[in-house]
Order: C-alpha cells, then structure tokens, then sequence
C-alpha cells in the first residue's frame, strides 16, 4: 500500500526534552511538508523540502527543526526552545499540487 | 492580509440538507483550488480539485471557483451524517515551487 505513514500516533514529553516525530513515505513524491493543527487554528505550515538535502520554513519555523537525508524520509524535531508545543503534528507529501497528508501525531507536553 | 479566509461555523444542518462552503482569497496569481476532509483525530483527506473558474462535479459534492470575485465554494447535496467533518479549503499558484495556503476550516455537523 502506497501512502504516508506518521509515528507515534500520540506522544507525551515532558517540557524541556527534545521530541522527534517520524514521517515516512513511499509515494515517490519529491516534496514534504510539517503543519501544526491547534483547535481553531486550520493548519500552519512550520518546514517544507520540494528536495532532498534541501528545507525551507514555513510560517511557524521558530523551535522546530528538520532534515532531509532521504526521499522517503522527513523528521521533524520539536526543540525545547518551542513555547508550546502541545498541538496535533501532520505530515503531508506532494508530486505537483495537491498535498497528501499522514494520519498525524498529537503530542502533549506535560 | 490572509491568503485564504474562511469562515470557521460551526455549521449544523438537518439529513439532506444543502451545504454550502465558501472561502475567499485575495491574489489573482492563485490558479488551483482544492477541498480538504478532516474527519475528528485524523489527516486530511483531499475532496475535490479545480483549476481555474468554473465548476466540478463529484457524486454529492459539487466545486466551484469564480475567479473574478476570488470565490470559491463547495457544495454538498443530500447531506448525510457520514459527512460530518471539517473541510479546508486550499490554494496554489502552480509554480513548481510553490506551497499550498490553507484556510481554517469550516466544521459541519450533519444531524439525522
């Protein structure tokens, strides 16, 4: 089955610790995108890669860090440095555009 | 200015009711247009794609873009509770690097 896949599905960290959230797809798409989705809020784009080895911020980049080793592959690190971090974390890749989205991680921080 | 506005409801109609979603944007140079479903606790699911004005039809639910008052709409015929959910609005100026401009999301409840 093609698609994206997004790991854990929920996330508890205590404040202060670094967080990493896994997004993996096997689309054979070029671009991938990090949103943060708050109650309200729709969704707010913090990195995007259209790339390999290459990422861009987004709107909310600010406490939160990427990479791009691979195609396949889109981690994003929510760093303490992050104020509030608790928020529902959804990946989403794309070939042209329209986007195509993970199941998501809702990560708390307690 | 916001690239996309979107009323955010919430919006609660009765079993076959007509829906009517609306967003409005503010730059011409914008070329797509697409419909996003969020069912609660999950990703969004993309609905329907347009290029340009004009209209699309998809079972129930029918898309609509007017370009000249940078409007575009989404309209669900004979509502079921199945499609209770948020649905997002979204642009792209179809450059090769561009990115998507979501609006908040308008969520419906469909009552039976």
């Amino acid at each position: 089955d093609g698609g994206i896949t997004q790991s854990p599905k929920y996330l508890f960290r205590k404040e202060g610790q670094n967080v990493t959230l896994s997004c993996e797809q096997n689309l054979n798409h070029d671009a991938m995108y990090w949103y943060r989705q708050d109650p309200g809020q729709g969704l707010r784009l913090i990195y995007y890669s259209q790339i390999v080895n290459d990422f861009q911020k987004g709107d909310i980049a600010e406490g939160y860090s990427v990479s791009r080793e691979k195609k396949e592959s889109f981690p994003l690190t929510v760093t303490s440095a992050q104020k509030n971090p608790t928020a529902f974390y959804l990946c989403a890749s794309s070939m042209g555009t329209s986007q195509y989205f993970g199941p998501g991680t809702r990560l708390t921080v307690l | 200015q916001k690239e996309v506005e979107q009323d955010p409801g919430p919006l609660s109609v009765p079993e076959g009711a007509i829906v009517s979603l609306n967003c409005t944007y503010s730059n011409s140079a914008f070329q797509y247009f697409m419909w996003y479903r969020q069912y609660s606790r999950k990703g969004p699911e993309l609905l329907m794609y347009t290029y340009s004005s004009g209209n699309k039809e998809d079972g129930r639910f029918t898309a609509q873009v007017d370009k000249s008052s940078k409007y575009i709409s989404l309209f669900i015929r004979d509502s079921q509770p199945s499609d209770s959910a948020t649905y997002l609005c979204a642009i792209h100026r179809g450059s090769t690097l561009g990115r998507l401009y979501f609006g908040r999301g308008t969520q419906l409840t469909v009552w039976p």
